[in-house]
């Protein structure tokens, strides 16, 4: 089955540093998705992508569709205490939709 | 507006009794889906549905089944309940091949 592999797992940074974390897959996808998770809550969407190359920005935050349709990465920029919390990609075809294991990012302040 | 929206949100069982766990969105979604997720891990797709009065299996389907009761209500069964299934319970709906949007959960515990 489609598998996404998401790394790194987990991330500790400091206040005002940029993050960079990354999925790929084996399987070509029509659509990436990127959702942050906060503790007790469902994931809530930050960014979609639905073009191969595209690149999207939402604020700090810019994300990419891989020409290849395999991989995507999302960037923060200048981190604050609230980016913590779990990032997950996803990736949607034929229908279903697969997620990572997510990257949990811890923000000093 | 309410989305999605998930019931119960938490619920205990013993070993080997049933229940359902009931989704419904209002935002006119044809795809439907479920997902279990376990503490520090990711979200695994259980069943999906791509339209009303179809359904398929995810990447954990075993123990589990699923109704598309109409386009807007999707519910998750489990027959005889098992400590492995222990979790946090998530709905998601979606159109074709677009972002999906979650319900809060519903936080399962199999004693």
């Amino acid at each position: 089955g489609q598998q996404l592999n998401q790394s790194p797992q987990s991330m500790f940074i400091q206040e005002g540093e940029d993050v960079s974390m990354n999925c790929t897959s084996s399987s070509i996808f029509n659509t990436w998705l990127w959702y942050k998770q906060d503790p007790g809550e469902g994931p809530v969407l930050l960014i979609a992508l639905y073009k191969a190359g595209e690149l999207t920005s939402n604020g700090r935050l810019t994300a990419q569709f891989g020409i290849t349709r395999k991989d995507s990465f999302l960037n923060i920029s200048a981190s604050i205490p609230s980016d913590v919390g779990i990032y997950f990609c996803a990736g949607v075809g034929n229908n279903d939709m697969r997620f990572g294991a997510g990257t949990r990012l811890t923000v000093k302040p | 507006n309410a989305g999605v929206t998930q019931t119960p949100k938490f619920q205990v069982l013993k070993t080997g009794q049933s229940m359902t766990l009931q989704c419904a969105q209002d935002m006119n979604h044809n795809s439907m889906y479920w997902y279990r997720q376990d503490p520090g891990m990711g979200l695994r797709l259980i069943y999906y549905s791509a339209s009303e009065g179809t359904t398929d299996k995810g990447e954990v389907p075993n123990g589990y089944n699923v109704s598309r009761l109409n386009k807007r209500e999707f519910s998750l069964r489990l027959e005889s309940a098992a400590p492995s299934q222990t979790s946090v319970y998530f709905c998601a709906s979606s159109w074709v091949n677009t972002e999906a949007f979650f319900g809060q959960g519903t936080r399962l515990t199999v004693v």
